[in-house]
């Protein structure tokens, strides 16, 4: 029954490196979204794509970049990790058309990821 | 500026009702959603409303009134798995969703 499905649950970074957050929906959706959710915030758009090799930039891209190679996988990177990145990281998709905004999102359990 | 407002955190008792209330200030609205979190899980889609009015399924209900800028999301019947943080998000004129920062829900026995 598992639909969206994000590799890492938590990760410990250090400061300056790396970080690759993957993301992989079997619904065939066309649209996928990552977020970042931290306390007392709603929640912020980091970036999102509407089809493959398409990305749009969200609210908060300064830091990270991501890939979409696949219909069903998107990656989120961190060039090189900050401790203001510290955070909870969802995936998350929808069907339908580009805009759409009103469909129902299908969330991953999230990624949490502190960057020492 | 676009801005969603609900309470931080509220308490209940098992078996009682609860109304958890948003207000939104979007440019243009194109509807209104509630998701459930539950600690260290994804969301989940609860309701979504764009019209004005009450929308009931089964223990929980929607309501939503888009000339006050208004919702609010009723529980009945409270059970302690209904602990969860619920959040709030309003779809702008550009088919946006501007968030919340959720409402923690306590259930006590």
């Amino acid at each position: 029954d598992v639909k969206v499905t994000q590799s890492s649950r938590y990760l410990v970074k250090r400061t300056g490196e790396k970080v690759f957050l993957e993301c992989v929906q079997d619904m065939d959706h066309e649209n996928m979204f990552w977020y970042r959710q931290d306390p007392g915030l709603g929640l912020r758009l980091i970036y999102f794509s509407y089809d493959v090799k398409m990305k749009e930039k969200g609210d908060i891209p300064e830091g990270y970049s991501v890939s979409r190679e696949k219909k069903e996988r998107f990656s989120l990177i961190l060039e090189s990790a900050s401790t203001n990145q510290t955070s909870m990281y969802l995936c998350a998709s929808t069907p339908g058309t580009e805009g759409s905004g009103a469909n129902v999102l299908t969330f991953g359990a999230g990624s949490r990821l502190t960057v020492l | 500026g676009q801005n969603i407002d609900q309470p931080t955190e509220m308490t209940a008792t098992e078996g009682a009702i609860v109304q958890i209330n948003c207000t939104y200030q979007t440019s243009g609205f194109n509807g209104l959603f509630w998701y459930q979190q539950h600690a260290g899980e994804a969301p989940t889609f609860l309701s979504y409303n764009v019209l004005d009015g009450l929308e009931e399924k089964g223990r929980f209900s929607s309501f939503l009134s888009r000339s006050k800028g208004y919702s609010y999301l009723l529980l009945k019947e409270l059970q302690m798995k209904d602990s969860a943080s619920y959040l709030c998000a309003a779809v702008d004129s550009n088919y946006q969703l501007i968030w919340g920062a959720g409402t923690k829900l306590i259930i006590k026995p």
